[in-house]
């Protein structure tokens, strides 16, 4: 079992530029999440996927954002034209999907950098 | 708005000694886990905690839902320089997306 990756690890990017992330979730796992991280706070949720169809977006998520997940297995997360306040953590977690299905399993995290 | 307060937000002990944390909300939960997370890495799921009331120990560690489900609490025994990190509890609804997290409490134990 290899947990759940991301990639890149790292970005940075000038303001303007578009971004896209990457999260590959826990085999079995056909819940998947992504969260936004900025030092001092708590993850805050982002959207949610269950199997290839997005759920719930937060508000937080503007029109800028876009997050996919075609084949119900990888996730992407898109920012357009970034701004220097999209400078985060980007998280991304996974469960199963059943009724106790309550604990979520998070990847290492893009860290993203606006200039 | 589902708000859970984490409390001290910083903590720095000396190894050996015992510490308490706690995560408070005013909404019920129907289970609250605790992460602890790293610089730079994503937070690593500790425990979950479903029936109020419920205390659950991972070695040095000991967590406790309260009896309403609204509030918890992690105690470490005997805290050593790898307990340093970030303690994050959050909460979830059955059925509902997401977990709802707090800020986290920072912990620092020197040796």
């Amino acid at each position: 079992d290899t947990g759940v990756s991301q990639d890149p690890r790292h970005k940075i990017t000038k303001r303007g530029q578009n971004v896209t992330f990457r999260c590959d979730p826990i085999s079995e796992h056909n819940r998947l999440y992504w969260y936004r991280q900025t030092l001092g706070q708590g993850p805050e949720f982002l959207t949610y996927f269950q199997n290839e169809a997005q759920l719930e977006k937060s508000r937080l998520l503007s029109d800028r954002f876009s997050a996919e997940r075609p084949k119900g297995s990888f996730s992407t997360l898109e920012i357009q034209r970034t701004e220097q306040g999209d400078s985060a953590m980007y998280l991304c977690a996974s469960s199963q999907d059943r009724a106790s299905s309550y604990e979520q399993y998070f990847g290492p995290g893009t860290r993203l950098t606006v200039t | 708005t589902q708000l859970l307060e984490q409390s001290p937000q910083f903590l720095s002990i000396q190894e050996g000694e015992n510490l308490t944390v706690y995560c408070n909300s005013s909404s019920v939960f129907s289970s609250l886990q605790w992460y602890r997370q790293e610089p730079g890495e994503g937070p690593v799921l500790l425990v979950t905690v479903v029936t109020g009331g419920e205390v659950k120990k991972l070695k040095r560690l000991t967590f406790q839902f309260g009896d309403a489900r609204k509030d918890s609490s992690l105690h470490i025994t005997a805290a050593q320089p790898g307990d340093t990190g970030l303690y994050l509890c959050a909460g979830a609804h059955t059925n509902a997306g997401k977990s709802t997290f707090g800020d986290g409490t920072t912990l620092t134990v020197k040796p």
